[in-house]
């Protein structure tokens, strides 16, 4: 069936580096894509989006890649901050039928080192 | 910030009592929906409404059940707990679609943390 997977369960950056978390995902019909943040004990909060016609889109300090042909999704956080230490979860909605449905990845950890 | 909200956030009950897990979002979103997450994991879907008197059972099989008979409102019910069912639960919502989009933004509640004895 269709997976959405990361490449990297733990990802451990410096303080003021950028971070790059990655995500694969099986499905080609897939048109729209969420990231989203995690911080421990709370819901998941929405960071960006970015829909299948597009492959760049960028917000405050966060970025988003999307490479269709390899089925590919990236978010780039740019002068990682201590606040940026969350689990980051890259979501798909599978085509128009599940418009409304989104199929979750299995999370990075990101740790930032001061 | 969302206004969705979850009651309890955390429940540590025995096996075999009836729970509900509370879910109300003021938003008047028409779409909402259950997620189960172990810690660490991804979620999984286990159910969802979009809208009144309307509910269908998510990606993952869940022997929970779930109700939408007002559309700020979507508990969640286990009739009988198991120690199977310890998990997170996330309610979500989703409502108007935004300018120059087609899909919705999934607005998260906090989570109830359940432990089942």
């Amino acid at each position: 069936g269709e997976s959405v997977g990361l490449h990297l369960p733990t990802l451990s950056v410096q303080e003021g580096d950028n971070s790059i978390i990655n995500c694969a995902y099986s499905n080609s019909a897939s048109d729209y894509f969420i990231w989203y943040k995690q911080e421990s004990g709370k819901g998941p909060q929405f960071i960006i989006d970015i829909r299948s016609n597009m492959d760049k889109r960028q917000g405050q300090r966060v970025t988003v890649l999307l490479n269709k042909t390899v089925k590919h999704l990236s978010l780039q956080i740019a002068a990682t901050q201590p606040g940026d230490s969350a689990v980051y979860f890259c979501a798909e909605t599978p085509g128009m039928d599940s418009s409304y449905k989104l199929i979750f990845g299995s999370g990075t950890r990101l740790l930032v080192r001061p | 910030e969302a206004d969705i909200y979850q009651t309890p956030r955390y429940l540590v009950i025995g096996t075999g009592k009836k729970i509900t897990l509370e879910c109300s979002q003021t938003m008047g979103h028409d779409k909402m929906y259950w997620y189960q997450q172990d810690p660490g994991m991804e979620l999984h879907l286990i159910h969802y409404s979009y809208g009144v008197n309307s509910t269908e059972k998510g990606d993952l099989s869940s022997e929970s059940t779930v109700s939408r008979i007002r559309t700020e409102h979507f508990p969640l019910t286990l009739e009988s707990a198991r120690p199977s069912h310890t998990s997170q639960y996330l309610c979500a919502s989703s409502g108007k679609l935004r300018a120059g989009s087609s899909y919705n933004e999934q607005f998260f509640g906090p989570g109830t943390r359940l432990t089942v004895l």
